[in-house]
């Protein structure tokens, strides 16, 4: 069955770097995303990943695909108090088209 | 910036009355999504309509939810009657058509809660 894992709280200093990280069990898995959501929001897409790649970097976020053992993790350098959100790590499997199945969500709070 | 509306933004009902919630997706986006979050979960999917038809509703509690896209453009979620359980959030998403690497844009949701 699908099911993703994530941690669900994660604290650092404002210009830290943060890594939240995810695990998956659906190795048919094509595409792996994280989306953010803040407060009374709905959720924003900030990146995805195909499983042919080990890595991709946009901006401050880099994202690193380990397939071997289903694990996603995203780093994002310098962080700031607006990133402040809850991160969602969702896969896509290969047994239906754009569905996506999403984790509980890690809690990222940025102190000054 | 096109958006996907949903309205209302906040419900408050007794439990075994009927709810409805809307959602216009951005204009041309084949594709609509119906989440359900609870809190301190992840979303999970609902309903899924390509154009007016249904795709996928394999996760819909159709003894009480349902779902229609009757031209294809906007959509209503019911949910009659509601339970206590169902307070949740319930989040709209549309994408351009069905493929993995279509991004599916959020509206801001309708928070339920079911007295």
């Amino acid at each position: 069955g699908e099911d993703v894992e994530q941690s669900l709280f994660l604290s650092v200093r404002e210009g830290d770097s943060s890594v939240i990280n995810c695990t998956y069990t659906d190795s048919s898995s094509t595409y792996l995303y994280w989306y953010k959501q803040e407060p009374g929001a709905g959720l924003q897409l900030l990146t995805y990943i195909f499983s042919n790649m080990d890595m991709k970097q946009d901006q401050r976020l880099t994202v690193l695909l380990n397939k071997k053992d289903k694990h996603l993790s995203l780093r994002i350098a310098d962080t700031q108090t607006g990133d402040s959100a809850i991160y969602f790590c969702a896969e896509s499997p290969r047994s239906g088209y754009s569905t996506l199945t999403f984790g509980k969500g890690t809690m990222l709070l940025v102190s000054p | 910036e096109a958006e996907v509306a949903q309205s209302p933004r906040y419900k408050i009902t007794e439990k075994s009355q009927a709810v409805a919630f809307w959602c216009d997706p951005i204009s041309g986006h084949a594709t609509l999504y119906w989440y359900r979050q609870i809190l301190g979960q992840g979303p999970e999917l609902l309903v899924q309509f390509q154009d007016e038809s249904v795709v996928d509703d394999s996760q819909l509690p159709k003894d009480r939810f349902s779902a229609e896209r009757l031209k294809g453009v906007d959509s209503t979620l019911k949910i009659q009657p509601a339970e206590l359980g169902d307070s949740a959030m319930y989040l709209c998403a549309s994408s351009l058509t069905r493929g993995k690497d279509n991004e599916q844009f959020f509206g801001p949701g309708t928070r339920l809660t079911v007295l």
